[in-house]
């Protein structure tokens, strides 16, 4: 089955500057990797995601890196904002059979301003 | 339009209870799940639905009886509650393509159990 790791599981951070949250998973096979936000209260909400065949996507202050050979992906948020501020989780699929997400422990985002 | 909805949004009930969760999505997925968010924040897989089918039972106490009346609605009924029900509960749908598979989650629904 796939493990996913996840750290930081908490991150502090002063407005304006830069968060990174990594990932690693175990399942070689796995081709498609979500990162999702969870504002306090609120539902999981899928923010970007990534496929095998590309090594980084972009999306206005956030990005994703995958690098498949050591089997970790990132989530960058650029010139971070107090409305950052949420847990945010890493995910990936098992690769036989029907999708079952394994998604990481999250990571706590706090945006001081 | 609300996509993945569930009721009720919370629930307080009393320990050996029996109580019901609704959800209905409007997506037009074919496949469901239950998730289950302790209050560390950890997500964790319960069940997931393809078609009315049971695919994934992560090893859940089997007073957690999901039925899927139709591919739209998965319901979760819960016998006997204890103390280390308390969580809260999402549903999830997606359209599973191979390669792909983004969940999209109800509101949640916050079980206390007293």
């Amino acid at each position: 089955g796939e493990n996913v790791e996840q750290h930081p599981s908490t991150l502090s951070v002063q407005e304006g500057d830069s968060a990174v949250i990594k990932c690693t998973y175990s399942d070689s096979a796995s081709n498609y990797f979500p990162w999702y936000k969870q504002e306090l209260g609120k539902r999981p909400q899928l923010i970007i995601d990534i496929r095998s065949n590309v090594g980084e996507k972009k999306d206005q202050r956030i990005a994703v890196t995958l690098n498949k050979t050591a089997k970790h992906f990132s989530l960058h948020i650029t010139e971070t904002q107090p409305e950052d501020s949420a847990v945010y989780f890493c995910a990936a699929p098992h690769s036989g059979g029907y999708q079952k997400v394994t998604f990481g422990i999250g990571t706590k985002l706090q945006v001081i301003p | 339009d609300t996509a993945v909805s569930q009721t009720p949004k919370y629930l307080v009930t009393q320990m050996g209870n029996d109580k019901s969760i609704k959800c209905e999505q409007n997506l037009g997925h074919d496949t469901m799940y239950w998730y289950k968010q302790d209050s560390k924040k950890f997500l964790k897989i319960m069940f997931s639905y393809n078609n009315k089918e049971l695919i994934i039972n992560e090893t859940v106490p089997n007073r957690f009886s999901p039925k899927s009346p139709d591919k739209a609605h998965l319901n979760l009924h819960i016998n006997s509650l204890e103390l280390g029900d308390s969580a809260v509960y999402f549903c999830a749908s997606s359209q599973v393509q191979k390669g792909t598979d983004t969940q999209y989650f109800g509101p949640g629904t916050r079980l206390t159990v007293l």
